[in-house]
Formats: structure tokens, C-alpha cells, sequence
């Protein structure tokens, strides 16, 4: 049965400090990871798909690198806002059109 | 504006009373997808549809029906729910394997 992990569950941090979170899951038959960011009454949104070993992405202050070989993925956060409170959601295709999801960090910026 | 509609956001129902989730999109999305979100676990695939008239089971298909007779919809249907599918369901849409579009979401109570 093909896991994805995420760790840790949930994180309260400090406004301005930088914060990490970590998407664990199979090495093998890799094909992308997503991430989404999901807003408490709202839908969960894309924020990346990475597909290639070694993979960083940036958008505004969160980025997301990518290790396909040891299978993680880390989230990075730099200078979080309390509008960065969110949970955080990987979801790895363990075929074709299917996803496990993680169950997430709920991130938690206090002012 | 792009988006993914559902209906009701809301329902409150009893044991064995059939009801119909309705998804609909306007991406002209080939795929689209029904996942259930329980306190403590990932998003969860129900069903999910990769075309018209062409769909499969996810990781937890067990009491739901869909049907994909059109592009833009994506029905879910409990043919006799019980209090084990009190959930909150989304569903979502993407062309190919991409980022996935989730809708608003809809929080079942079945009594």
C-alpha cells in the first residue's frame, strides 16, 4: 500500500520567522508531486507540481524543492504572514489519474 | 471566470435516503475526480473519470455511484447513504495529470 506522509502535523510559528515542512513518499515509479495550500473554508488550491530530481520552485515567499531518489519534498515558508495560515497538502499519482493525498500540515502564524 | 461549482454546499439527510452531489466545470477538463476529507486522514479518492462514459474506482468507492455523460458534469450519487459517508466532499478537475481545480466542497450529514 503506497504511503505519503507528512511531518509535522501541525506547526504554530511566529510572524516573520521562516518555517519547513516535509512531504515524504515513494522513490519508486515517480511521476510528479503536488502541492496545494488549503485555507480553512475554502478549497484546497495548487501551489506546485514538481516532476524532475533535484526541482526548486518559488512563488512570492514559499518555495519547494524536490528528491525523487530518497523521496521527499520540502515546503519552505521565509518571513511567514498570519494570511500563510493554511494547511498544507501533498498529493503523489500512484497511477494513472489517481492521487494519495498526505494529511497535510496546518500551519498556524501567530501576529 | 474558471471555476468548479457543487451542489448543495450543505445536507443534512437520514439513513437510506438517496441523494445526488452535483459537480460541474467549465475548463473543458477531460478529468475530473471525487475525494472525501475525514478528521485525522488525507483527501481520499472515491471515483474518478478520465473522459464521457469513461470512469474508475478510487481507494474508497464503496456505496457511491458517478456517472460522466457529459463533459462538464461529474455527478456523485448515495444510493442509500448511512452515518459512515458523513464527510466533507470535494470535487476537482484537470486537464490531463496537471494541477487539479477543486469546487467549494460539500459537508454531508447523514443521520
Amino acid at each position: 500500500i503506497l504511503n505519503v506522509e507528512q511531518s509535522p502535523q501541525s506547526l504554530h510559528v511566529q510572524e516573520g520567522d521562516s518555517t519547513n515542512f516535509t512531504c515524504s513518499f515513494p522513490s519508486s515509479n515517480f511521476y510528479a508531486l503536488h502541492w496545494y495550500r488549503w485555507e480553512t473554508a475554502k478549497s484546497p488550491e495548487a501551489l506546485f507540481v514538481m516532476t524532475l530530481n533535484g526541482d526548486e520552485k518559488k512563488k512570492g515567499r514559499i518555495s519547494a524543492t524536490l528528491n525523487t531518489k530518497e523521496g521527499y519534498s520540502y515546503l519552505y515558508i521565509k518571513g511567514s504572514q498570519p494570511e500563510d495560515s493554511a494547511t498544507y497538502l501533498c498529493a503523489f499519482p500512484s497511477g494513472t489519474y489517481k492521487y494519495i493525498f498526505g494529511t497535510g500540515t496546518r500551519l498556524k502564524v501567530l501576529a | 471566470e474558471a471555476q468548479v461549482t457543487q451542489n448543495p454546499r450543505y445536507l443534512i439527510t437520514v439513513t437510506g435516503k438517496k441523494l445526488t452531489v452535483t459537480c460541474s466545470q467549465n475548463m473543458n477538463h477531460e478529468y475530473m475526480s471525487w475525494y472525501r476529507q475525514d478528521p485525522g486522514l488525507g483527501l481520499r479518492q472515491i471515483y474518478y473519470s478520465m473522459n464521457v462514459e469513461v470512469t474508475d474506482k478510487g481507494d474508497v468507492p464503496e456505496g457511491y455511484k458517478v456517472s460522466r455523460k457529459e463533459k462538464r458534469n461529474f455527478p456523485l450519487i448515495l444510493e442509500s447513504p448511512s452515518p459512515n459517508q458523513t464527510s466533507l466532499y470535494f470535487c476537482a478537475s484537470s486537464f490531463n495529470q496537471e494541477t487539479q481545480y477543486f469546487g467549494p466542497g460539500t459537508r454531508l450529514l447523514v443521520l
